[in-house]
């Protein structure tokens, strides 16, 4: 039972550059959301998606897209990455586990855009 | 939307020392939850607590959701114990979950 994985850890792009992360659970939640966390700052939430085939923006969902063709993945695109864009990439689902709706976390992508 | 405030941002304690994180919020919540983040980045479920008190080792964690508040006890904290306390919250069903912007913790040996 890996939980919540994501790829890549790192990745470094021009100004311009597309890229696509990707997100996985093994949880069979319903729910996963796509956040990023800059320098000192709390999690902002970009996009989420209910179930197979949904997705709803978030507080900052410009410049990403995102799909959920599978449940078990959840993928965030920058069509044309900008320096605003550098950050830390969360993956996060929720279901209810044991009873509980508790949400869990990926381990992050470091994003920089040069 | 629904406010959420920790307390305090910043906090420094010494190795053995107790200490007790606020998280209050502005309406009637159905799921509140507690995260550490390490300080290696790494985010951890800590608590599912809507309401009640719940205990797993040193930590333990109430909520008085009639009152609208949260806390998050540390006990004889550790090194480990260091990094970002976040509270978050949900109104109603279906809706993702709103963070507060964390308590910094600080344990030093």
């Amino acid at each position: 039972n890996a939980g919540v994985t994501q790829t890549p850890k790192f990745r470094v792009l021009k100004t311009g550059q597309s890229m696509t992360l990707l997100c996985a659970q093994d949880m069979n939640h319903e729910y996963m959301y796509w956040y990023r966390q800059d320098p000192g700052m709390g999690l902002r939430l970009i996009h989420y998606s209910v179930g197979e085939g949904t997705t709803a923006k978030g507080e900052v969902p410009d410049g990403y897209n995102v799909s959920r063709l599978k449940k078990q993945n959840f993928l965030l695109g920058l069509e044309s990455a900008a320096p605003s864009q550098t950050s830390v990439y969360f993956c996060a689902s929720s279901g209810w586990t044991s009873g509980n709706p508790e949400q869990y976390f990926g381990p992050g992508t470091r994003l920089t855009v040069t | 939307g629904i406010q959420v405030e920790q307390s305090p941002p910043d906090l420094i304690l010494q190795e053995g020392a107790n200490s007790t994180l606020r998280c209050n919020f502005s309406d009637s919540v159905n799921n509140l939850q507690w995260f550490h983040q390490n300080p290696w980045g790494q985010l951890i479920n800590l608590f599912y607590i809507p309401s009640g008190t719940k205990q797993n080792g040193r930590l333990s964690a109430t909520t008085v959701a009639t009152e609208r508040y949260s806390l998050l006890y540390i006990s004889s904290s550790q090194t480990t114990d260091s990094g970002v306390y976040f509270c978050a919250v949900e109104v109603t069903g279906n809706t993702p979950l709103v963070f507060g912007k964390g308590t910094r913790l600080s344990v030093i040996a």
